[in-house]
């Protein structure tokens, strides 16, 4: 099956601090999405973005479909922005389950 | 409403016991989703439900019993669990299977099977 890696791992920023989060998947993909996972559990979807860039705030994401990886940018990043944030993939064809990466564990001191 | 609800968020059974989790939406969602998640690890899709139809069986065990009674609501019937099943349960739904339209996800269930 597909998969999927995400890097860094874990990511330490003091508030304000700008990060990039790196998504890279080992096949083609019809869907591509961005979760932020809080500390209480809760999955909020950020973005749907197979491939191009979009904004929403002050996160951003983009995708080079051709070249197998997204970004997620987080700028002047805040402590509500803690959690774990998920990248996760589905190939083409009728599959319709969605592979999560392991995901990056963001830490952003006051 | 934009939101999925799940019931109960904590609950702790016996090996020997049958409990339900539940889940709702009232978003006209035709997809919905069980997931489960160990502590630290990403979510592990269990079973799709398209148009009330399961669509996906991750190859779950039978003590997990998914039912979908109508477009709205969501089950899962518990059975003779082990320890190991602790763990988050969530449910999420999205306007078709392709998640096009994107996911939205409950906030879960704490289970803890002793």
């Amino acid at each position: 099956g597909i998969q999927v890696e995400q890097s860094p791992p874990d990511l330490i920023l003091q508030e304000g601090a700008n990060s990039t989060l790196r998504c890279n998947f080992s096949d083609s993909v019809n869907n591509l999405q961005w979760f932020h996972q809080n500390p209480w559990g809760q999955l909020i979807n950020l973005f749907y973005i197979p491939s191009g860039t979009k904004q929403n705030g002050r996160l951003s994401a983009t995708t080079v479909a051709t070249e197998r990886y997204s970004l997620l940018y987080i700028s002047s990043s805040q402590t509500t922005d803690s959690g774990v944030y998920f990248c996760a993939v589905r190939s083409g064809g009728s599959n319709y389950k969605l592979t999560f990466g392991k995901g990056t564990l963001l830490t952003v001191n006051p | 409403d934009t939101e999925v609800t799940q019931t109960p968020k904590h609950l702790v059974m016996g090996m020997t016991n049958k409990k339900s989790l539940k889940c709702e939406q009232h978003m006209g969602h035709r997809a919905m989703y069980w997931y489960k998640q160990k502590a630290k690890k990403p979510p592990e899709l269990m079973f799709v439900y398209s148009y009330e139809k399961l669509s996906i069986n991750e190859s779950v065990p039978s003590r997990f019993s998914p039912e979908c009674p109508n477009s709205s609501l969501l089950n899962l019937h518990l059975h003779a669990l082990q320890p190991e099943d602790s763990a988050l349960y969530l449910c999420a739904s999205s306007q078709d299977l392709t998640g096009r339209y994107g996911y939205t996800f409950g906030s879960g269930t704490r289970l803890t099977v002793v």
